[in-house]
């Protein structure tokens, strides 16, 4: 078993739709929770940033952090076709330079 | 924000020759930067972790004499693929760690062709 675990997708939606991504881990250590985006042949980039669980809005994205379960999740409101990318969920057990985990990525797709 | 310079982007080299990538933060600190790898497709794949002015420690499976990573200073670390073979062609990406920061700040990646 992975110890983070998501669906590559693809998940296509239309324009304006809320998008859920979601993860799934097995080591209840993990305090720091991240989302990133990627584009195609570009480092990931850092979307959202959360400790221990709860609920953090950014914009049009909102990450919660469900510890009890082991489960996070991403949401996109009114997504854009510029939204279309590969979102990878990472955690980590501490905060100080400790190796980052990733899920496999999710392939995102807005159609206009 | 946080910003990490990778170079170069994209390089192609011929089988048997070495390659040096590399990756500077710009303005902050890296205490400790990540070299990562990535299939089409796929999710990325931690080679190796170091912290400045320390070796660099290696994520099973990987080859240290194959892959060298110096972190001399607190802004640069390179990653050089010597005798580099067909089976060496993926994308390479660092990440970077800094002080006190939120994240890990990643670089745009280097694709490595070898002929």
């Amino acid at each position: 078993q992975k110890e983070v675990e998501q669906d590559p997708g693809p998940l296509s939606v239309p324009e304006g739709a809320i998008v859920s991504l979601n993860c799934t881990y097995s080591n209840s250590a993990f305090q720091y929770f991240m989302w990133y985006r990627q584009y195609s042949r570009k480092g990931p980039e850092l979307l959202m940033y959360t400790y221990s669980s709860g609920n953090k809005e950014d914009g049009r994205f909102t990450a919660q952090v469900d510890k009890s379960s082991k489960y996070i999740s991403l949401f996109i409101r009114d997504s854009q076709p510029s939204d279309s990318a590969t979102y990878l969920c990472a955690m980590t057990v501490g905060d100080s330079s400790y190796k980052l985990i990733f899920g496999s990525g999710t392939r995102l797709l807005v159609r206009p | 924000g946080a910003v990490v310079s990778q170079h170069p982007s994209w390089v192609i080299c011929k089988s048997g020759t070495s390659v040096k990538i590399e990756c500077r933060s710009l303005d902050f600190q890296a205490t400790t930067m990540f070299w990562y790898r990535q299939f089409p497709k796929q999710s990325l794949m931690l080679m190796a972790t170091s912290n400045e002015g320390s070796k660099a420690t290696y994520e099973q499976g990987v080859e240290k004499d194959k892959f060298l990573i110096n972190h001399a200073s607190l802004t640069l670390s390179t990653l050089t693929v010597t005798s580099a073979h067909p089976e060496d062609s993926s994308f390479y990406i660092c990440s970077a760690k800094g002080r006190g920061s939120y994240g890990y700040t990643f670089g745009s990646g280097t694709r490595l062709t070898v002929v």
